[in-house]
């Protein structure tokens, strides 16, 4: 069973669009919302990430929105690049524990 | 900035065969994550040590075995290795006593194939 449901799992952009990626969780005692970037064979990159307490967190492009009675949470990449495309994985962990990965989302924006 | 590394990074064995897969975590930093990644798969958690003490234990198969030496560095040794133990195999670590403990810092992985 997926601690962390993610989707979709796989998504075409348009160069300058915005990409979406969505995840929910349902175990309450999660306190650390990361993603992870992940090209082809490389090991995965943390992003950015958010904690509970916040609602919105950006980045540079990239942007987590967190609702946190919803139990739901997302990433948003303004002005998706080529460079941008690689399998995105959202993730949760508590306490400083194991990170328990979403099933990952492969993005392709397309030139 | 200094990153975590992983040797070797590729490896290839046979069946039945035992290997070795080291991690030398950032600089300071005392907790050290083994993950296994599948083709097309998010990466599972196998096992974690702090301060080379095992701090929890994931879906790791009683035929591999992990230690944190005294300079934080970790081994994860596999044995009577089968075919389905070809995968990504990623070394995470992280700061335990720091306001950013709950952040991982991924190695490059070693991938290893069983023939």
């Amino acid at each position: 069973q997926q601690q962390v449901k993610q989707s979709p799992q796989s998504l075409i952009v348009q160069k300058g669009g915005i990409s979406i990626i969505n995840c929910a969780y349902e175990n309450t005692a999660f306190d650390y919302f990361p993603w992870y970037q992940q090209f082809p064979g490389k090991g995965p990159a943390l992003l950015i990430a958010i904690r509970p307490d916040v609602s919105e967190k950006k980045e540079g492009r990239f942007t987590i929105s967190f609702n946190k009675s919803a139990k739901q949470f997302s990433l948003h990449i303004m002005d998706s690049q080529p460079g941008d495309s690689a399998t995105y994985f959202c993730a949760a962990n508590s306490s400083a524990s194991k990170i328990i990965f979403g099933s990952g989302t492969r993005l392709s924006i397309r030139p | 900035a200094a990153g975590v590394i992983q040797s070797p990074r590729h490896l290839i064995k046979e069946k039945r065969e035992t290997a070795t897969l080291k991690c030398y975590p950032i600089p300071r930093h005392d907790t050290v994550y083994w993950y296994q990644q599948g083709p097309g798969q998010d990466p599972q958690f196998l096992i974690s040590f702090y301060e080379k003490m095992q701090s929890d234990k994931g879906s790791i198969p009683d035929r591999f075995s992990a230690q944190q030496f005294s300079d934080y560095h970790s081994e994860l040794n596999m044995s009577s290795l089968e075919l389905g133990d070809s995968a990504l195999y990623f070394c995470a670590s992280s700061l335990q006593s720091s306001g950013y403990k709950d952040t991982q810092y991924f190695g490059p992985g070693t991938r290893l194939t069983v023939l």
